[in-house]
């Protein structure tokens, strides 16, 4: 059973940089899956930030992409997000999750419980 | 980007009333459709891929059917646990996204 745990602070700056840590249990992050990054602003929707695969390689939504940076730690086994220039409207919980690659289709089957990050002076 | 549009944002249903929610895509995604339940400080949790294909433990209450542009999640009889708010997700292409939910309450 894959379990994945976000962890970093809960509180950053407006202007400052968001970073986030999600830990991988019970499988490898080197396994022929997707590792992504998914946020959601309080009382609102399910928003997409990207993903990275073990060999480094990343996808990011183009709505973030030039303030977002996901990493990948196969020795710790866990990927990164670092969100730059941060506003109050970054202010959401943060979910990291496996994107399952099989048989051409791909779907998010494990998610970590999430962690509320609150950008504010 | 890929704009899905759920309908409708939300609805009342008692126990044991069938239910249907749809998503629409803006463009052709083939089957590459997916369907999450989220409860209020949860998760998402799969419960449909590949537009109808059931993840395994999900009950089979649930069902989802379309290819293309449009898509159905049907709960064949509504029980006390469906009570959530229900996101269809495409991975077609990059960005990923999803609908923007339907909330789904008991009357």
């Amino acid at each position: 059973q894959v379990q994945l745990q976000e962890s970093g602070p809960g509180l950053v700056k407006p202007s400052g940089t968001l970073s986030l840590t999600c830990a991988v249990s019970g499988g490898s992050i080197s396994s022929s899956n997707w590792w992504s990054w998914v946020r959601q602003p309080p009382g609102k929707g399910l928003e997409w930030i990207g993903k990275i695969f073990h060999s480094g390689s990343t996808d990011y939504n183009p709505s973030l992409k030039s303030r977002v940076t996901i990493s990948v730690d196969k020795s710790k086994n866990q990927f990164s997000l670092r969100l730059s220039s941060v506003t109050a409207a970054d202010t959401a919980v943060y979910y990291c999750a496996r994107e399952l690659y099989s048989s051409a289709l791909y779907y998010f089957d494990y998610w970590g419980q999430g962690t509320l990050v609150t950008v504010s002076s | 980007d890929i704009q899905m549009t759920q309908s409708p944002s939300s609805l009342s249903a008692s126990v044991g009333d069938r239910v249907t929610i749809t998503c629409r895509a803006s463009q052709s995604i083939s089957t590459s459709l997916n369907w999450y339940q989220q409860k209020p400080g949860k998760a998402p949790k799969l419960l449909i891929y590949a537009a109808s294909s059931l993840q395994s433990g999900v009950p089979s209450r649930l069902s989802g059917s379309g290819s293309g542009t449009d898509f159905t999640l049907t709960i064949s009889s509504l029980q006390p646990e469906d009570f959530a708010t229900y996101y269809c997700q495409q991975t077609y292409i990059i960005p990923r996204t999803f609908g923007q939910g339907t909330k789904v309450e008991i009357k």
